[in-house]
């Protein structure tokens, strides 16, 4: 099985901050690598795909980069709709397994 | 509007069976690949079996392989997932999943997941 590994697991910042979420991975995927925001009582909600493509309405302040076993993904500017729990996946092999998540709290 | 709407979950005892639905709206439900993903409380995401299409292609995580059948009628755009010799470490909240790739373009399941329904709690416990 695939081990997905975030960092950090929680982390405080302040509306306006760029918030950086880091995802490795145990073995390469290329870029099969997927981003969800969750927010409390609520199903999880695709923001990224294929590691760097923008989820259809999910706003531009949110971006993904990487390849290989390295993958980020970037707020720009936290807006205070964007405190929530963040989990990578991969959908390179079965089972398909998630990051253990970030939490993103107001500082 | 894409629409998955769970059913079927609640309290049950250990070694019994639950039968979990989710009704598909909103999209060609026989062009597009399903999955089960679960959160135990106040736990993170575990993905839990898939089926392609056609129900031609179906695979589970080792946790509840031999347990659990997951199943499709494409006729009533519905997804099932049959839930037999629970166990306490079941319990969660099952999410009804929607696969992004199209059937020409899902190999085994190997895309993201851009529709989740809201969940329904199963729980284990005597």
């Amino acid at each position: 099985d695939i081990q997905m590994t975030q960092s950090p697991s929680s982390l405080s910042a302040s509306v306006g901050d760029r918030v950086t979420i880091t995802c490795r991975t145990s073995q390469t995927i290329s870029r099969y690598l997927n981003w969800y925001q969750q927010k409390p009582g609520k199903a999880p909600n695709l923001l990224i795909y294929a590691a760097s493509s923008l989820q259809s309405g999910v706003p531009s302040r949110f971006s993904g980069s990487g390849s290989g076993t390295d993958f980020t993904l970037t707020i720009s500017s936290l807006q205070p709709e964007d405190f929530a729990t963040y989990y990578c996946q991969q959908s390179y092999s079965t089972p398909w397994t998630f990051g253990q998540g970030t939490k993103v709290e107001i500082k | 509007e894409v629409q998955l709407v769970e059913s079927g979950g609640g309290l049950v005892q250990p070694g019994r069976s639950l039968r979990l639905s989710c009704a598909a709206s909103g999209f060609t439900f026989d062009d597009y690949a399903m999955h089960w993903v679960r959160q135990a409380p106040g736990k993170g995401l575990e993905w839990v079996s898939y089926i392609s299409w056609n129900s031609g292609n179906l695979d589970y995580a080792d946790s509840v392989k031999g347990r659990f059948t997951i199943s499709r009628d494409n006729a009533k755009n519905s997804l099932y997932l049959q839930m037999n010799s629970l166990r306490a470490e079941d319990t969660a909240l099952y999410y009804c999943v929607k696969s992004s790739a199209p059937k020409e373009r899902d190999y085994g399941g190997n895309s993201d997941f851009d529709y989740w329904g809201q969940g329904t709690l199963v729980t284990v416990s005597s």
